[in-house]
């Protein structure tokens, strides 16, 4: 069974600073996608990056990064420099590569960003 | 523009009042999913479509029923809705197995 654990449920942090958002999954499948999506506070899910397991190099979009270790099974997403609009809940989310692809999503961190 | 749109957003019924929630793409998309959102929990799949007249049970899917009889519709129905099934409800669709899904801007029901 697919699971994933986000582990921090809501950090507040000064605006400018950095944040590392935490996201521990667990899979029997040797191939797989893991996802972030961003739930601002009106509510939409937006996606935010697709990375499949074959692939481990971080990426970096703007201020925004992720350090995906598949020998830890872990995929954090930071934010650089965190700006007030970035204030929302932020899910991660897996699954599995063959089949019907069952997406597992995490419960979600809330962050706060204080001006 | 590409979208998912479901319909109504916000949803105040009482206990045994059936009902539907609607949902629609206008992407083509073969796979659709619809999902429930509650407090600590995420998001829990409730169906999934793989397309036309092809649907199967995710992880929640007790109370609730799904039919896709067009590839572009895929409405949610609670046939004897109960206060534990207040949530914040998101369709999705995708193309094929390695895109992205697209979800709806959501629809929160409240059942009193």
């Amino acid at each position: 069974a697919q699971k994933v654990t986000q582990a921090q449920t809501e950090i507040s942090v000064v605006e400018k600073e950095d944040v590392t958002l935490d996201c521990v999954y667990e899979t029997r499948d040797t191939t797989y996608y893991l996802f972030w999506y961003k739930q601002p506070p009106s509510g939409e899910l937006v996606f935010l990056i697709r990375r499949n397991s074959f692939d481990e190099q971080n990426e970096i979009s703007g201020r925004y990064s992720w350090n995906f270790q598949k020998s830890t099974s872990s995929f954090n997403f930071t934010i650089t420099a965190s700006q007030v609009v970035d204030s929302a809940v932020y899910f991660c989310a897996l699954s599995d590569w063959g089949g019907y692809q069952k997406v597992t999503f995490g419960t979600g961190t809330k962050l706060q960003v204080i001006p | 523009e590409a979208q998912v749109t479901q319909n109504p957003r916000y949803l105040i019924t009482v206990t045994g009042k059936k009902l539907t929630v609607t949902c629609s793409q206008n992407m083509n998309h073969e796979y659709m999913s619809w999902y429930r959102q509650d407090p600590g929990l995420g998001l829990r799949q409730i169906y999934y479509s793989m397309n036309v007249e092809v649907t199967d049970k995710g992880d929640v899917p007790e109370g609730y029923k799904v039919s896709r009889k067009e590839k572009r519709n895929f409405p949610l129905i609670l046939e004897s809705p109960s206060p534990n099934q207040t949530s914040l409800y998101f369709c999705a669709s995708r193309a094929d197995l390695k895109n992205i899904q697209y979800f709806g801007a959501g629809t929160r029901l409240s059942v009193l």
